[in-house]
């Protein structure tokens, strides 16, 4: 069975930058049609589509984060990651992996709770 | 960006009562659209895909209707693990974006 977890820094200086990974077990990252996806949400608010990589390598972002985000793809340790540059208090939130099979989003990990601080 | 708006925002229904969420789109989204069941500190699990398409696993008293820009998820006999936030969420085009979510609450 397809497993995803999320690690990283939990707690992040403004202006500094987010790192998670998000590490797939049980199946292969290359396996099959698969986009990978990161999706977050803000403390007591509704779910935000981050971006995704295809399994091309392509990446797709969301344009509320302009170009503070990067999605990138380690096939060899079977994880994907997540970087958000200049971040503020705006970007606390539990963030989400997901693999998408191109009409909906079918597994997901547990979260990780990121927040924004001094 | 596509605007998804959920009603009602708030629920409140008892065991056994047949509930329906809207989900409304700002342009047609043909049948790219999505339902998510999530509880409180989980992630969320994949309910309806492609407007209609029943998830392997989840229960049949779940359904989803619609196309273009109106939408329905409906539960037809709510149990109580029913009790939880839905999500609407649209695949037409970038970026994909979510409904604000629907809590369904035990009356």
């Amino acid at each position: 069975q397809l497993q995803l977890q999320e690690s990283g820094s939990g707690l992040v200086k403004p202006s500094q930058t987010l790192s998670l990974t998000c590490t797939v077990s049980g199946g292969s990252i290359n396996s099959g049609d698969y986009s990978w996806s990161w999706i977050r949400q803000p403390p007591g608010k509704g779910l935000e589509w981050i971006g995704y990589i295809s399994h091309s390598g392509n990446s797709y972002y969301n344009p509320s984060l302009k170009s503070r985000v990067t999605i990138s793809v380690d096939r060899s340790k079977n994880q994907f990651s997540l970087r958000v540059g200049s971040v503020t208090a705006a970007d606390t939130a539990v963030y989400y992996c997901a693999r998408d099979r191109a009409a909906s989003m079918d597994v997901w990990g547990k979260g990780t709770t990121v927040t924004v601080s001094s | 960006d596509i605007q998804m708006t959920q009603s009602p925002s708030t629920l409140s229904a008892s065991v056994g009562d047949r509930v329906t969420i809207t989900c409304r789109a700002s342009q047609s989204i043909s049948s790219w659209l999505a339902w998510y069941q999530q509880k409180p500190g989980k992630a969320p699990k994949l309910l309806i895909y492609r407007a209609s398409n029943l998830e392997s696993g989840v229960p049949s008293t779940f359904s989803g209707s619609g196309s273009g820009t109106e939408f329905t998820l409906t539960i037809s006999s709510l149990q109580p693990d029913d009790f939880a936030t839905y999500h609407c969420q649209q695949y037409n085009s970038f970026p994909y974006t979510f409904g604000q979510g629907t809590k369904l609450e035990i009356k």
